[in-house]
């Protein structure tokens, strides 16, 4: 069964703190993506990689950075975590093309 | 930016009903896609229509797309209790790259026995 896993389901930090948010796919896809997820606001999409060490920023990339070192693994950082950043944070990857996602199951991050 | 607009945003109905949820979207789009999220966890991929077809079907879904209208809805017939969930339509615009999509912030459906 095809996967993409999200490092931690349940995450509590520190206003300050250094936070990284680990996805890793199995399906051998080009593309992965970061998503934050709000109440009201849908998702909203905050980086993007389609190749390995490439990244685009979607539109909300203020905050936030990627790394995308191995084809299967794309890294989000929270440089110094708020709480505005408090979300469920939602990670997929795609084949390039008419593909659908597949995504992760989550990662809740409250920063306290 | 918000790129799909769903309507309703919440709709109840009785098991056995059909379930119509609508998508209005803003700029031209390479595809149109559905997806249903459970409650708390991730996304998963219902179907994909290109801008170039009008109707497709999967199972119990069927997906129309208007692009003249840029609108699409997604019709769930003989819905069943485990439907109950959020759906929300993804557009793919013409130009960016990537394939990245464009969430609406979702239909909450409750399909009660």
């Amino acid at each position: 069964d095809v996967k993409v896993t999200q490092s931690s389901r349940y995450l509590v930090k520190r206003t300050g703190e250094k936070v990284f948010l680990e996805c890793v796919q199995d399906m051998d896809h080009e593309n992965m993506f970061w998503y934050r997820q709000d109440p009201g606001l849908g998702l909203r999409l905050i980086y993007f990689s389609y190749d390995v060490k490439m990244k685009e920023k979607g539109d909300i990339p203020e905050g936030y950075s990627v790394s995308r070192e191995k084809k299967e693994r794309f890294s989000l950082i929270l440089e110094s975590a708020s709480t505005n950043q408090t979300s469920m944070y939602l990670c997929a990857s795609s084949l390039p093309g008419d593909y659908g996602y597949t995504f992760g199951s989550g990662t809740r991050l409250t920063v306290v | 930016s918000q790129q799909g607009e769903e309507d309703p945003q919440a709709l109840s109905i009785q098991e056995g009903e059909n379930a119509t949820m609508n998508c209005s979207y803003k700029t031209s789009i390479n595809n149109l896609q559905w997806y249903r999220q459970n409650s708390g966890r991730g996304l998963v991929h219902l179907i994909l229509i290109r801008s170039n077809e009008r109707e497709k079907h999967s199972g119990r879904l069927r997906v129309t797309l208007d692009t003249s209208k840029k609108s699409s809805s997604l019709l769930i017939t003989a819905s069943r209790a485990a439907d109950t969930a959020s759906y929300f339509c993804a557009t793919e615009g013409l130009t960016g790259g990537g394939n990245k999509l464009t969430f609406g912030t979702g239909t909450q459906l409750k399909v009660e026995l």
